[in-house]
């Protein structure tokens, strides 16, 4: 069992935008502003898409944003493409001793 | 651009050490925070521990009886061992690059199926 709750998966057709969620705790998600996502297509290392709650990196399309409140991260994509389908998974850094804790993934469709 | 490259047995017995070399490429090792990942087969992600240049260490408090991490700066590389392995650990392990200590992991190795069977 994961230590951030995601969503199992999300669907969305061309163009429409989705949103996923990632819930924690005071401990993880809502103590800090240190959540990231990533993006994994199967058989493939994650990319970093968001860190720091809402910041792309480098290359990241503008597609992508990230957003939180309280103990809740949201992950955003807006004009849907194909390209978009794969898991996501969200990442905090924790208070406790474990330092950062993952969700279990979300995995996206476009229809 | 930083370039992470797993290396070390594909196939390890159940009771004895799975070790790991993670070696960097593109950049320097130094100033930089470095972690092992790992994603049993079918499942999500989870964090083993991390790595200073300098030599410190953080573990995930359900390794870390089990665990043990090392940085070679002269040949840019980090290593994982993992004692007394079961099936359970039978995962694809990456090595990442933090950006920065708690923001993320920005750079990825491409990673390595280690299974655990006798």
């Amino acid at each position: 069992q994961s230590a951030l709750t995601q969503p199992a998966s999300v669907s969305g057709s061309p163009g429409q935008s989705i949103t996923m969620f990632c819930t924690g705790t005071s401990s993880d998600v809502g103590s800090y502003n240190l959540v990231s996502w990533y993006q994994q297509h199967p058989g493939k290392a994650p990319k970093l898409m968001i860190y720091e709650v809402s910041k792309r990196p480098s290359g990241v399309s503008n597609r992508f944003s990230g957003s939180k409140s309280g103990n809740t991260a949201s992950l955003t994509i807006s004009g849907l493409q194909a390209e978009d389908e794969a898991d996501y998974y969200c990442c905090s850094y924790a208070v406790t001793n474990t330092f950062v804790v993952f969700g279990g993934g979300t995995n996206l469709t476009v229809l | 651009q930083v370039q992470l490259q797993e290396s070390g047995p594909g196939l390890v017995k159940p009771s004895e050490t799975l070790s790991l070399t993670c070696t960097v490429s593109g950049g320097s090792i130094s100033s930089y925070y470095w972690s092992w990942i790992r994603q049993p087969p079918g499942k999500g992600l989870e964090w083993i521990g991390y790595i200073y240049y300098s030599g410190s260490t953080n573990y995930n408090p359900s390794l870390r009886s089990r665990v043990t991490m090392s940085v070679d700066t002269s040949k840019n590389q980090f290593s994982l061992n993992l004692r007394s392995v079961t099936a359970a650990d039978t995962a694809v392990y990456y090595c990442a690059r933090h950006r920065g200590r708690s923001s993320g992991f920005d750079f990825w190795g491409q990673g390595t199926l280690v299974t655990v069977s006798s």
